[in-house]
C-alpha cells in the first residue's frame, strides 16, 4: 500500500500567519493518464470532509485564494498564506493513483 | 444543489450486521464513482471502499476484505455498504462520498458503534 506521512500532526499558528503542510507518498502519484492524482481536504470540527484541491494544485470552487497547493511526484504541499480564525481543523492529503487510496494521518490547524 | 445522505448506522453487537444506504441527489450519479470513507474516535479518515459507475469494479481496504460489501442502484441513485461480522475497530463514523480519484461530494456521515 502507498504510505502517505504528513507532518507537522500538530500546527498552532497565529492569526495572519503562514502555515504549511507537507505531505510525502511511498510511491510516485503520477497516474497513467497524465495526471497526479493527489487532494486535500479540510475537515472543521463537527463537519464533513471538504475538498480544498484535487491533482495537487487545482483548487475547489469556493476555496479562498489564500490557500495553495503544490508539489510533484511524491512531495506535495499545501500553503495557507494568512491564518484565518475558520480555518482551524484537521488537514487531510489523499492518494487517489494506487488501489488501496489511503489518506495521510491529518494535520490539526489551530490557533495559538 | 448536491446532497449524500445516508442512513443506516447504529448500535451493533461484535459479529453483527449492518448495512449503510447513501441517497444522492443533484448529480449524475451513474457518471460517478463512490467511495466510503470513516472516521473513528481519535483517529484520521479511513478510505474503505469505492465502486465503480456501473458496479463492475470495486476495491476495498484490506481491514474489511471478506467482511463488507459495496453495492449501487443507479436507477435509484443509492450506495450502499453492507457490513458483516463487525468488530469494535469498526466503530466510526461513515461517509459517503462521489468520487474515487478524489471525492469532491460528501455526505453528513452516519456513526457505526460496535460494542456489546
Amino acid at each position: 500500500d502507498v504510505v502517505i506521512t504528513q507532518s507537522p500532526l500538530s500546527l498552532p499558528v497565529t492569526l495572519g500567519q503562514p502555515a504549511s503542510i507537507s505531505c510525502r507518498s511511498s510511491q510516485s502519484l503520477l497516474y497513467s493518464d497524465g495526471n497526479t492524482y493527489l487532494s486535500w481536504f479540510q475537515q472543521r470540527p463537527g463537519q464533513s470532509p471538504r475538498r480544498l484541491f484535487y491533482e495537487v494544485s487545482k483548487r475547489d470552487s469556493g476555496v479562498p485564494g489564500r490557500f495553495s497547493g503544490y508539489g510533484s511526484g511524491t512531495y506535495f504541499t499545501l500553503k495557507i498564506s494568512r491564518v484565518e480564525a475558520e480555518d482551524v481543523g484537521v488537514y487531510y492529503c489523499m492518494q487517489g493513483a494506487h488501489w488501496p487510496r489511503t489518506f495521510g494521518q491529518g494535520t490539526k490547524v489551530e490557533i495559538k | 444543489e448536491v446532497q449524500l445522505v445516508e442512513s443506516g448506522g447504529g448500535l451493533v453487537q461484535p459479529g453483527g450486521s449492518l448495512t449503510l444506504a447513501c441517497a444522492a441527489s443533484g448529480f449524475s450519479f451513474s457518471d460517478y464513482w463512490m467511495t466510503w470513507v470513516r472516521l473513528a474516535p481519535g483517529k484520521g479518515l479511513e478510505w474503505v471502499a469505492s465502486i465503480k459507475k456501473d458496479g463492475s469494479e470495486k476495491y476495498y481496504v484490506d481491514s474489511v476484505k471478506g467482511r463488507f460489501t459495496i453495492s449501487r442502484d443507479n436507477a435509484e441513485n443509492s450506495l450502499f455498504l453492507q457490513m458483516n461480522w463487525l468488530r469494535a475497530e469498526d466503530t466510526a463514523v461513515y461517509y459517503c462520498a462521489g468520487g474515487a480519484f478524489s471525492p469532491d461530494y460528501w455526505g453528513q456521515g452516519i456513526l457505526v458503534t460496535v460494542s456489546s
